[in-house]
């Protein structure tokens, strides 16, 4: 029941795109199809921006995707925008439990 | 839309039990549909799944934390609740509720912060 492993920081400039991975095992990003991300903003609380790998929640930004590659999912944001700086977690399902990422924290320079 | 609410204690002892509780409103937590969720995360570090009950009272909890917590619903207030026992400087945080659908919380509470210090 490790986390996920996410990177600690990821930068970009205004209208660049980024990506940001979630690694994981066989026995949670590698084995279903339940992979989530979520955007927190500073003094915030989460907000869910990608399920089920890459589903989008209505009202979330087509710049936002998501993919999954055996045992590593991943979020780009295309685009990139000053208010999307924020930090970025991704779960997933892990059998009978939901874990987490470590978080990622995204810099628009 | 639905609305969840935290409620409970910002201070608790160490050694003692975290009780909070979540107030549901616009959907029913008998609903089939969704999963009840609790989620925290210290102060500066990143999220932590804790566990969820479904409607039937059947929950799930995270491995490391199992022998310490306990959700309940309470169908009669349209609530659920969370007990963390023997709590330590570590268990510091903003606890959220959730709704869960297919491990994804599609709806959060605000968040309440609970200290655990002498």
């Amino acid at each position: 029941q490790s986390a996920l492993t996410q990177p600690r920081s990821v930068s970009g400039s205004p209208g660049q795109s980024v990506t940001i991975s979630c690694t994981g095992s066989s026995s949670d990003v590698g084995g279903y199809k339940y992979v989530s991300w979520y955007q927190q903003r500073p003094g915030k609380g989460p907000k869910l921006m990608i399920y089920d790998v890459s589903e989008r929640p209505s009202g979330v930004p087509d710049r936002f995707s998501g993919f999954k590659s055996g045992n590593t999912a991943s979020l780009t944001i295309s685009g990139l925008q000053a208010e999307d700086e924020a930090d970025y977690y991704c779960s997933s399902h892990a059998g009978t439990y939901v874990l987490f990422g470590g978080g990622t924290k995204l810099t628009v320079l | 839309q639905v609305q969840l609410q935290e409620s409970g204690p910002g201070l608790v002892k160490p050694s003692e039990t975290l009780s909070l509780t979540c107030t549901v409103s616009g959907d029913s937590i008998n609903s089939a549909n969704y999963y009840w969720a609790w989620i925290r995360q210290p102060p500066g570090k990143g999220l932590e799944w804790i566990g969820s009950i479904y409607y039937t009272g059947n929950t799930y909890y995270k491995p490391s934390l199992k022998s310490r917590v306990t959700i309940s619903l309470d169908t009669s207030k349209n609530q659920f609740s969370l007990k963390v026992n023997s709590v330590t400087a570590a268990d510091t945080a903003v606890y959220y509720c959730t709704r869960e659908v297919a491990s994804t919380s599609h709806s959060w509470g605000q968040g309440i912060l609970v200290t655990v210090s002498s």
